[in-house]
């Protein structure tokens, strides 16, 4: 399958800073990718559509000027939590489709996860 | 409105003993089911796309099998390994071109030796 990475894999920040999380597709070009978020003992969250080249779509009660989203190449996309705050920390997660003659798939990263102090 | 059903939350199994989760959906029109993995801290890791009622697919010890209504994940003669929450998750024709999925609460299996 097609491989996702992300960076950092975990970071601890203080209350009020901004972290930058990168998503790459390492072995194959992903117009859209998804970022989700997941809290502890439960499902994934999905949180914004990401396409290279245009704005990103945000799902309903995520703020878009607290979570930038930048999809500048075909095998990058990033995630900024501006001002972080305490209820911020989570675990990130993004994903990448993949999708041809006879196969739809999604191939996930292996997550950041983000304590804000 | 779309919706995923995971039953049971929660399975403990003994080595060896196989069984099945089961994964409801209530969408209008169905594009794929999907089925992941996920180990405690790490992203899921991605197991079966279906696409169509009566498509099967097989990984290993895992068999995955979809309805109308809903998929199984079959777990045969399951190792300690294959202790995880597997996760389902469907794709609506309703949903937009950029093929958003919808997650399921998820099935925490926990397998003894």
């Amino acid at each position: 399958g097609a491989v996702v990475s992300q960076h950092p894999s975990r970071v601890i920040c203080k209350s009020g800073t901004s972290v930058k999380i990168e998503c790459r597709s390492l072995d194959f070009q992903a117009t859209t990718m998804f970022w989700y978020r997941q809290f502890p003992k439960q499902s994934l969250m999905l949180m914004a559509t990401s396409n290279e080249g245009s704005k990103a779509t945000y799902e309903q009660g995520v703020e878009k000027d607290k979570f930038l989203i930048n999809h500048a190449s075909l095998t990058l996309s990033t995630l900024t939590v501006t001002s972080a705050h305490p209820e911020d920390s989570s675990f990130y997660i993004c994903s990448a489709r993949v999708l041809g003659e006879g196969y739809n798939e999604q191939f996930f990263g292996p997550g950041t996860r983000l304590t804000v102090l | 409105e779309d919706q995923v059903t995971q039953s049971p939350e929660a399975l403990r199994l003994q080595e060896g003993e196989s069984s099945s989760l089961n994964c409801s959906y209530t969408v209008s029109g169905l594009r794929g089911l999907f089925w992941y993995r996920q180990d405690p801290g790490k992203g899921p890791e991605f197991l079966f796309t279906l696409y169509s009622a009566g498509e099967e697919k097989e990984k290993e010890r895992l068999k995955a099998t979809l309805t109308k209504k809903e998929s199984f994940l079959h777990i045969t003669a399951p190792k300690p390994e294959d202790s995880a929450t597997y996760l389902c998750a469907v794709q609506p024709h309703s949903s937009d071109s950029w093929g958003k999925l919808q997650f399921g609460a998820g099935t925490q299996v926990v397998v003894t030796p």
